[in-house]
């Protein structure tokens, strides 16, 4: 059973660099040929798709986000990482890590989300 | 990019009532490229249903979806307590951005 664990600073001041880990448990990163995704969801709000990442090192991101955004594997670690940078209020959100299901459609294992928090 | 629009924005219903939630494309789902998603609070959302109509591993067949092109609708036959949730639809055009729709809520 693949688990999936968010971990990073919960607070971050404005126009600093937000990053976040994500451990991946249960199964080999860069076996299997998945994708890894990020996702954010703002307090009482919906989600937004961030970006996913292939073992590869290939990437693709939300255009909205694209010019601040990267995401980056560690295969000897098990992980992958998310780097925003130039944090607003409105970045604030808890993000979660995913793993983009075999179909490449949707997401079917998620970590339980981290809130990181944007302000001085 | 597809947007997608949830209805209802909120859904009262009681135990063993039929829900039935929609979910609108603004353009054509590729290949009905669509998933549904079940969100209890404080937890992260979970995998329901995807290519719009194949339950994922472990779901009740109590939940189906269905639908084509820009139209898709996710049924849940008879409600038992634990299913009163928010429901996202989410689609992939084939190529990135995933986007999601903003959520239904179902309350007792």
């Amino acid at each position: 059973q693949v688990q999936l664990q968010e971990s990073g600073p919960g607070l971050v001041k404005p126009s600093q660099t937000l990053s976040l880990t994500c451990t991946v448990s249960g199964g080999s990163i860069s076996s299997g040929g998945y994708y890894w995704s990020w996702i954010r969801q703002p307090a009482g709000k919906g989600l937004e798709w961030i970006g996913r990442l292939y073992t590869s090192g290939s990437t693709n991101y939300n255009p909205s986000l694209k010019s601040r955004v990267t995401i980056s594997v560690d295969t000897s670690k098990n992980q992958f990482s998310l780097k925003l940078n130039s944090v607003t209020a409105a970045d604030t959100a808890v993000y979660y890590c995913a793993r983009v299901g075999r179909s490449v459609v949707d997401f079917d294992y998620w970590g339980q989300g981290t809130l990181v928090t944007v302000s001085s | 990019e597809i947007v997608l629009t949830q209805s209802p924005g909120t859904l009262s219903l009681s135990p063993g009532e039929r829900a039935t939630l929609s979910c609108r494309a603004s353009q054509s789902v590729s290949n009905n490229y669509l998933a549904w998603y079940q969100q209890k609070p404080g937890q992260a959302p979970r995998l329901l249903i995807s290519g719009a109509s194949s339950r994922a591993t472990g779901i009740p067949d109590r939940f189906s979806g269905s639908g084509s092109g820009t139209d898709f609708t996710l049924t849940i036959s008879r409600l038992e307590p634990e299913d009163f949730a928010v429901f996202y639809c989410q689609q992939y055009g084939g190529s990135p951005p995933y986007t999601f729709g903003q959520g239904t809520k179902l309350q007792i």
